[in-house]
């Protein structure tokens, strides 16, 4: 089974640029969630997409950043403008929606992108 | 809201120890789901375990423990005999019921001496 696909895996980008990462989540799982990883902070959670829909987006920055996750393809994490302070690795997880106390979610990781801006 | 603390920020020990990593979570839930992360020099974030709030089993896998203690609200990892490929970063992170967002601890550098 393949597990949550991200890529690039290291991206460079300069100040101003913008930087997409794309994620596609585990066979059969729907539900899609960004965090990052800063140096200082540890992992935050950012947003939670399911198809179409933007579930919570609570961890999101206010400006540069945009998440989607169309009908068909990728859930896609747009940053537009890149600063530096945007460098960190950005780790895409799914899941299942499963509302039986017995099983819960389990949240799988990808392996992550490495975003370093110059 | 939901917290967690993890203490100890780098461990070192030497191959063949044990090492106990702690985890202290707060939430207001009553149904909530604690995890356990790993993540090698390599950078990716590997699941180790989920565990339920109305669970208390505790739960060994290999050389792989885990102690859940309600009544502390702590969800402890135990290494046994631990090799050079245990050194890596341990997060433990906790998710209300309500919710699908993790919240993760400051992670644990564990690093195994040949």
């Amino acid at each position: 089974n393949a597990g949550v696909m991200q890529n690039p895996r290291h991206l460079v980008r300069r100040r101003g640029q913008e930087a997409r990462l794309r994620c596609s989540p585990m066979k059969g799982h729907s539900h899609v969630y960004w965090y990052r990883q800063l140096p200082e902070e540890g992992l935050k959670f950012m947003v939670y997409l399911q198809k179409e829909n933007i579930i919570d987006e609570s961890g999101m920055p206010k400006e540069r950043f945009s998440a989607e996750f169309p009908k068909e393809g990728p859930s896609i994490l747009r940053i537009q403008q890149v600063v530096r302070g945007d460098s960190a690795a950005y780790f895409c997880a799914s899941s299942l929606r499963d509302r039986d106390r017995s099983s819960g979610n389990t949240i799988y990781f990808g392996e992550g992108s490495w975003l370093t801006v110059v | 809201a939901q917290k967690v603390t993890q203490a100890q920020t780098e461990i070192s020990v030497v191959e063949k120890e044990d090492v106990t990593l702690d985890c202290v979570y707060e939430t207001r839930d009553t149904t909530y789901y604690l995890f356990w992360y790993k993540q090698p020099p390599s950078g990716e974030l590997v699941f180790l375990i989920r565990r339920n709030s109305f669970d208390e089993q505790n739960e060994i896998s290999g050389r792989y423990s885990w102690n859940f203690q309600k009544s502390t609200s702590s969800f402890n990892f135990t290494i046994t005999a631990s090799q050079v490929v245990d050194s890596a970063v341990y997060f433990c992170a906790l998710s209300e019921y309500g919710n699908n967002r993790l919240a993760f601890g400051k992670g644990n550098q564990v690093v195994v001496i040949p």
